[in-house]
Protein backbone atom coordinates (compact mmCIF):
# COMPACT_ATOMS: atom_id res chain seq x y z
CA UNK A 1 0.00 0.00 0.00
CA UNK A 2 1.97 3.00 -1.30
CA UNK A 3 -0.74 5.74 0.24
CA UNK A 4 0.29 9.48 -1.17
CA UNK A 5 3.67 9.16 -3.03
CA UNK A 6 4.98 12.54 -3.83
CA UNK A 7 8.44 13.07 -5.96
CA UNK A 8 10.95 14.37 -5.78
CA UNK A 9 11.96 14.43 -2.28
CA UNK A 10 14.56 17.09 -2.18
CA UNK A 11 15.15 19.63 -5.39
CA UNK A 12 17.50 22.32 -5.56
CA UNK A 13 16.33 25.52 -8.02
CA UNK A 14 17.85 28.60 -9.07
CA UNK A 15 15.81 31.72 -9.15
CA UNK A 16 13.28 31.88 -12.40
CA UNK A 17 13.53 27.92 -12.85
CA UNK A 18 10.52 26.01 -13.35
CA UNK A 19 9.31 22.69 -11.84
CA UNK A 20 6.57 20.11 -11.39
CA UNK A 21 6.12 18.55 -8.18
CA UNK A 22 4.18 15.54 -8.33
CA UNK A 23 1.49 13.83 -5.80
CA UNK A 24 -0.26 10.56 -6.88
CA UNK A 25 -2.61 8.66 -4.07
CA UNK A 26 -4.04 4.95 -4.85
CA UNK A 27 -6.84 5.24 -2.33
CA UNK A 28 -9.51 6.00 -4.61
CA UNK A 29 -9.34 9.44 -2.30
CA UNK A 30 -11.72 12.14 -3.93
CA UNK A 31 -10.03 15.85 -2.59
CA UNK A 32 -6.78 16.41 -2.88
CA UNK A 33 -4.54 18.96 -1.22
CA UNK A 34 -1.35 20.97 -1.23
CA UNK A 35 0.67 22.58 1.82
CA UNK A 36 3.93 24.00 2.16
CA UNK A 37 5.10 23.83 6.08
CA UNK A 38 7.55 26.59 7.41
CA UNK A 39 9.38 26.99 10.66
CA UNK A 40 6.97 28.58 12.96
CA UNK A 41 3.53 28.90 10.26
CA UNK A 42 2.56 25.42 10.41
CA UNK A 43 0.70 24.54 7.32
CA UNK A 44 -0.11 26.68 5.05
CA UNK A 45 -2.47 25.67 2.59
CA UNK A 46 -2.03 26.27 -0.98
CA UNK A 47 -4.45 24.81 -3.44
CA UNK A 48 -6.65 21.99 -2.76
CA UNK A 49 -9.02 19.96 -5.14
CA UNK A 50 -12.14 18.35 -3.75
CA UNK A 51 -13.09 16.34 -6.17
CA UNK A 52 -11.82 15.20 -9.81
CA UNK A 53 -11.98 18.16 -11.87
CA UNK A 54 -12.06 20.83 -9.76
CA UNK A 55 -9.06 22.98 -7.68
CA UNK A 56 -9.50 25.91 -5.78
CA UNK A 57 -7.16 28.41 -4.01
CA UNK A 58 -5.95 27.89 -0.40
CA UNK A 59 -4.15 30.87 1.49
CA UNK A 60 -0.99 31.00 -0.38
CA UNK A 61 -1.65 30.57 -4.21
CA UNK A 62 0.15 33.07 -5.26
CA UNK A 63 3.44 32.30 -7.60
CA UNK A 64 2.17 28.23 -7.92
CA UNK A 65 -0.89 26.41 -10.28
CA UNK A 66 -1.98 23.12 -10.17
CA UNK A 67 -3.44 20.34 -12.44
CA UNK A 68 -5.96 17.84 -11.16
CA UNK A 69 -4.80 15.42 -13.75
CA UNK A 70 -7.07 12.76 -13.40
CA UNK A 71 -8.69 11.28 -9.50
CA UNK A 72 -5.01 10.20 -8.75
CA UNK A 73 -2.81 12.50 -9.30
CA UNK A 74 -2.41 16.15 -7.84
CA UNK A 75 0.62 18.10 -9.87
CA UNK A 76 1.82 21.46 -8.17
CA UNK A 77 3.97 23.80 -10.63
CA UNK A 78 6.31 26.83 -9.89
CA UNK A 79 6.57 28.60 -12.95
CA UNK A 80 9.28 30.72 -11.91
CA UNK A 81 10.75 30.26 -8.44
CA UNK A 82 11.67 32.69 -5.69
CA UNK A 83 13.73 32.13 -2.72
CA UNK A 84 10.56 32.73 -0.75
CA UNK A 85 9.27 29.81 -2.01
CA UNK A 86 11.93 27.61 -0.24
CA UNK A 87 9.99 25.18 1.99
CA UNK A 88 8.81 21.78 2.31
CA UNK A 89 5.85 20.67 0.05
CA UNK A 90 3.30 18.66 1.71
CA UNK A 91 0.57 16.59 -0.53
CA UNK A 92 -2.45 15.28 1.16
CA UNK A 93 -5.44 13.08 0.39
CA UNK A 94 -8.68 12.30 1.97
CA UNK A 95 -11.53 10.50 0.60
CA UNK A 96 -14.29 12.95 1.88
CA UNK A 97 -15.00 15.43 3.91
CA UNK A 98 -14.28 15.11 7.85
CA UNK A 99 -12.23 12.04 6.83
CA UNK A 100 -8.40 11.82 7.67
CA UNK A 101 -6.09 13.08 5.58
CA UNK A 102 -3.12 10.88 4.47
CA UNK A 103 0.21 12.85 4.13
CA UNK A 104 3.21 12.62 1.48
CA UNK A 105 6.68 12.61 3.04
CA UNK A 106 7.08 15.78 1.90
CA UNK A 107 9.59 17.78 -0.91
CA UNK A 108 12.09 19.71 0.30
CA UNK A 109 12.42 22.76 -2.07
CA UNK A 110 15.65 24.96 -1.95
CA UNK A 111 15.37 27.96 -4.05
CA UNK A 112 18.88 29.80 -4.47
CA UNK B 1 -11.14 34.69 8.64
CA UNK B 2 -9.67 31.13 9.50
CA UNK B 3 -7.19 30.53 11.87
CA UNK B 4 -6.30 28.12 14.19
CA UNK B 5 -3.46 28.97 16.62
CA UNK B 6 -0.99 26.95 18.92
CA UNK B 7 1.71 27.71 21.06
CA UNK B 8 4.91 26.79 19.35
CA UNK B 9 6.85 24.72 21.86
CA UNK B 10 6.17 22.32 25.21
CA UNK B 11 9.00 20.92 26.79
CA UNK B 12 7.97 18.40 29.67
CA UNK B 13 9.64 15.69 32.06
CA UNK B 14 9.42 11.83 31.00
CA UNK B 15 6.54 10.12 32.87
CA UNK B 16 4.55 13.73 33.92
CA UNK B 17 1.60 14.89 31.47
CA UNK B 18 1.79 16.78 28.20
CA UNK B 19 -1.45 19.75 27.49
CA UNK B 20 -1.08 20.92 24.28
CA UNK B 21 -3.66 23.62 23.65
CA UNK B 22 -5.53 25.18 20.20
CA UNK B 23 -7.53 27.98 19.60
CA UNK B 24 -9.70 28.05 16.16
CA UNK B 25 -11.74 30.75 14.88
CA UNK B 26 -14.62 28.80 12.63
CA UNK B 27 -17.81 27.71 15.00
CA UNK B 28 -19.28 25.49 12.28
CA UNK B 29 -16.05 22.95 11.95
CA UNK B 30 -17.97 19.63 12.24
CA UNK B 31 -14.77 17.82 13.49
CA UNK B 32 -11.47 18.91 14.91
CA UNK B 33 -8.21 16.84 14.87
CA UNK B 34 -4.74 16.53 16.39
CA UNK B 35 -2.14 15.27 13.62
CA UNK B 36 1.24 14.07 15.18
CA UNK B 37 4.43 14.86 12.61
CA UNK B 38 7.32 13.02 13.74
CA UNK B 39 10.83 14.24 12.42
CA UNK B 40 11.61 14.23 8.58
CA UNK B 41 8.08 12.48 7.65
CA UNK B 42 4.64 13.57 6.76
CA UNK B 43 1.82 13.96 8.88
CA UNK B 44 -0.43 10.97 10.57
CA UNK B 45 -3.81 11.37 12.25
CA UNK B 46 -3.39 10.89 15.73
CA UNK B 47 -7.14 11.57 17.00
CA UNK B 48 -10.18 13.67 16.41
CA UNK B 49 -13.07 14.97 17.88
CA UNK B 50 -16.68 15.60 17.01
CA UNK B 51 -17.88 18.89 17.52
CA UNK B 52 -20.78 17.51 19.77
CA UNK B 53 -18.48 15.97 21.99
CA UNK B 54 -16.59 17.87 24.99
CA UNK B 55 -14.21 14.72 25.41
CA UNK B 56 -12.17 11.96 23.91
CA UNK B 57 -10.11 9.86 25.76
CA UNK B 58 -8.39 7.11 24.02
CA UNK B 59 -5.56 5.14 25.74
CA UNK B 60 -3.17 7.76 27.02
CA UNK B 61 -4.66 10.76 24.85
CA UNK B 62 -7.73 12.75 25.81
CA UNK B 63 -9.40 15.48 24.18
CA UNK B 64 -11.18 18.15 25.65
CA UNK B 65 -13.26 20.62 23.53
CA UNK B 66 -14.94 23.61 24.54
CA UNK B 67 -16.98 24.68 21.84
CA UNK B 68 -18.23 28.26 23.68
CA UNK B 69 -14.47 29.38 24.04
CA UNK B 70 -13.50 27.40 20.54
CA UNK B 71 -10.62 25.91 22.44
CA UNK B 72 -9.31 22.51 22.25
CA UNK B 73 -6.80 20.93 24.36
CA UNK B 74 -4.85 17.56 23.83
CA UNK B 75 -3.64 16.01 26.85
CA UNK B 76 -0.67 12.96 26.78
CA UNK B 77 -0.10 11.12 29.87
CA UNK B 78 2.52 9.42 30.79
CA UNK B 79 4.56 11.21 28.46
CA UNK B 80 7.34 9.18 26.51
CA UNK B 81 10.55 9.98 24.49
CA UNK B 82 8.39 8.77 21.19
CA UNK B 83 5.78 11.39 21.77
CA UNK B 84 8.91 13.77 20.87
CA UNK B 85 7.27 15.36 17.43
CA UNK B 86 5.17 18.37 16.48
CA UNK B 87 1.61 18.38 17.10
CA UNK B 88 -1.09 19.60 14.69
CA UNK B 89 -4.48 21.09 15.75
CA UNK B 90 -6.70 21.37 12.62
CA UNK B 91 -10.18 22.61 11.68
CA UNK B 92 -12.18 21.73 8.60
CA UNK B 93 -11.91 25.36 7.85
CA UNK B 94 -14.76 26.79 6.12
CA UNK B 95 -18.71 25.53 5.32
CA UNK B 96 -17.70 23.69 2.39
CA UNK B 97 -15.43 21.14 4.42
CA UNK B 98 -13.86 20.61 1.77
CA UNK B 99 -10.02 22.21 3.24
CA UNK B 100 -8.20 21.42 6.64
CA UNK B 101 -6.76 24.18 7.72
CA UNK B 102 -3.75 23.19 10.64
CA UNK B 103 -2.59 25.52 13.40
CA UNK B 104 1.63 26.39 13.15
CA UNK B 105 2.15 23.09 15.24
CA UNK B 106 3.78 22.90 18.83
CA UNK B 107 7.10 21.24 19.18
CA UNK B 108 7.38 18.64 22.17
CA UNK B 109 10.55 17.94 24.01
CA UNK B 110 11.03 15.51 26.35
CA UNK B 111 13.40 16.13 29.18
CA UNK B 112 14.70 13.13 31.41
Amino acid sequence: NAGVTQTPKFQVLKTGQSMTLQCAQDMNHNSMYWYRQDPGMGLRLIYYSASEGTTDKGEVPNGYNVSRLNKREFSLRLESAAPSQTSVYFCASRRMENTEAFFGQGTRLTVV
Amino acid sequence: GEDVEQSLFLSVREGDSSVINCTYTDSSSTYLYWYKQEPGAGLQLLTYIFSNMDMKQDQRLTVLLNKKDKHLSLRIADTQTGDSAIYFCAERGDSSASKIIFGSGTRLSIRP
